[in-house]
């Protein structure tokens, strides 16, 4: 199956710094990829939407300015957590999905789990 | 935006007996989709029910799929300790302007113990 890979794994930072996540399809072109993000116990809440090349579309109750998601190539997004704290660490998943007709598949990282102190 | 409730939330079930999760939605779909995730890891993809179908088999697992109460049911047969993990469903939610995306239910943590 397609293969989705995030970079890093695991994340800690300081409060009030700035982390970039990214995400990669490896053996697809993703023109859609999807963000997620996972509370300890609870289930994932998808963040945002972002085409290739378009602006991300952002879910109700997300701060666009705080979550800069970048999707510039095909084969690669960015979640960038801006002035990150301590209520932002959560596990972030993204998802790709390629582009062909009837390609309802969505292919999942591994994920990034960010602690901020 | 969550597309629905699993139940129930935890089931704990001794190796060797069948475990039953089900899942309500909210919308019309186009398929469902069945997820574990094992405690602090990745979600592994177990099965997709189109919504033309009724029921569908792999392995030790069987989906079904009613989508006149939008509902779908994940049973495991025979179950493992290694079965212990969340589950997950998750929908195609056609989204604002953005298309469609996996939307996720709440999910059923299942512990089994040997």
């Amino acid at each position: 199956g397609a293969v989705v890979s995030q970079h890093p794994s695991r994340v800690i930072c300081k409060s009030g710094t700035s982390v970039k996540i990214e995400c990669r399809s490896l053996d697809f072109q993703a023109t859609t990829m999807f963000w997620y993000r996972q509370f300890p116990k609870q289930s994932l809440m998808l963040m945002a939407t972002s085409n290739e090349g378009s602006k991300a579309t952002y879910e109700q109750g997300v701060e666009k300015d705080k979550f800069l998601i970048n999707h510039a190539s095909l084969t690669l997004s960015t979640l960038t957590v801006t002035s990150a704290h301590p209520e932002d660490s959560s596990f972030y998943i993204c998802s790709a999905r390629s582009g062909l007709p009837a390609a309802d598949t969505q292919y999942f990282g591994p994920g990034t789990r960010l602690t901020v102190l | 935006s969550q597309q629905g409730e699993e139940d129930p939330q935890a089931l704990s079930i001794q190796e060797g007996e069948n475990a039953t999760m089900n899942c309500s939605y909210k919308t019309s779909i186009n398929n469902l989709q069945w997820y574990r995730q094992n405690s602090g890891r990745g979600l592994v993809h177990l099965i997709l029910i189109r919504s033309n179908e009724r029921e569908k088999h792999s392995g030790r697992l069987r989906v079904t799929l009613d989508t006149s109460k939008k509902s779908s049911s994940l049973l495991i047969t025979a179950s493992r300790a290694a079965d212990t993990a969340s589950y997950f469903c998750a929908t195609d939610a056609r989204l604002h302007q953005a298309g469609t995306a996996l939307i996720f239910g709440k999910g059923t943590t299942l512990s089994v113990s040997s």
